[in-house]
């Protein structure tokens, strides 16, 4: 199975920060990364698929980047709706995969 | 945009039975590919099952592999999941999702609001 490694697992920031989460997976993946966000007592929502594009309908101020092992997602001028957690899923194996274990973003 | 709705979850005892199930809002469900996701506070968000577009392909994570059974009925619009041989580890919220496809990109785009299971004594 194909391990992955979010880091930091929690961070501290202000509204108009600007937040990097990163996940490594234990083989490369290409670009076969996902990223989603999860409010407490909702469901996930999709905000980034192929490493870097951004789903519908989600702010520009959300960005992917990476390829193989590694992997960023960025959160330019924080806003305040941003506090959530958020989560790397790998699609390299599809339909099996796999996610990480969640940054969770909170207020300083 | 298709919605899925979540149902069946319950607190069981351990060995019990419980039948899932997730209803699409249109038609068009019945040609997508859906899998069932579950999340705990411990282990996290993890894949349980797929069923492909056609209907005609099943998956299982290793650890749920010969006690559940994911199916659809067309007639209905909903996917279900039977799970047999409960154990406590399976206790969490579960929820279907639809994967789309783009430009050679699997993700997946719409969720259920999540059902929860909880395998007790």
């Amino acid at each position: 199975d194909i391990q992955m490694t979010q880091s930091p697992s929690s961070l501290s920031a202000s509204v108009g920060d600007t937040v990097i989460i990163t996940c490594r997976t234990s083989e490369s993946i290409g670009s076969y990364l996902n990223w989603y966000e999860q409010k407490p007592g909702e469901a996930p929502k999709l905000l980034i698929y192929g490493a870097s594009t951004l789903h519908t309908g989600v702010p520009s101020r959300f960005s992917g980047g990476g390829s193989g092992t590694d992997f960023t997602l960025t959160i330019s001028r924080l806003q305040p709706e941003d506090f959530a957690t958020y989560y790397c899923q790998q699609s390299y194996t599809t339909p099996r995969s796999g996610f990480g274990g969640g940054t969770k973003v909170e207020v300083k | 945009e298709v919605q899925l709705v979540e149902s069946g979850g319950a607190l069981v005892q351990p060995g019990g039975s419980l039948r899932l199930s997730c209803a699409g809002s249109e038609s068009s469900f019945n040609t997508f590919a859906l899998s069932w996701l579950r999340q705990t506070p411990g282990k996290g968000l993890e894949w349980v099952s797929a069923l492909s577009g056609s209907g005609s392909t099943t998956y299982y994570a290793d650890s749920v592999k010969g006690r559940f059974t994911i199916s659809r009925d067309t007639s209905k619009n909903t996917l279900f999941l039977q799970m047999n041989s409960l154990r406590a580890e399976d206790s969490a919220v579960y929820y279907c999702a639809k994967r789309m496809f783009a430009s050679g990109d699997d993700a997946f785009d719409v969720w259920g609001q999540g059902t929860l299971v909880t395998v007790s004594a």
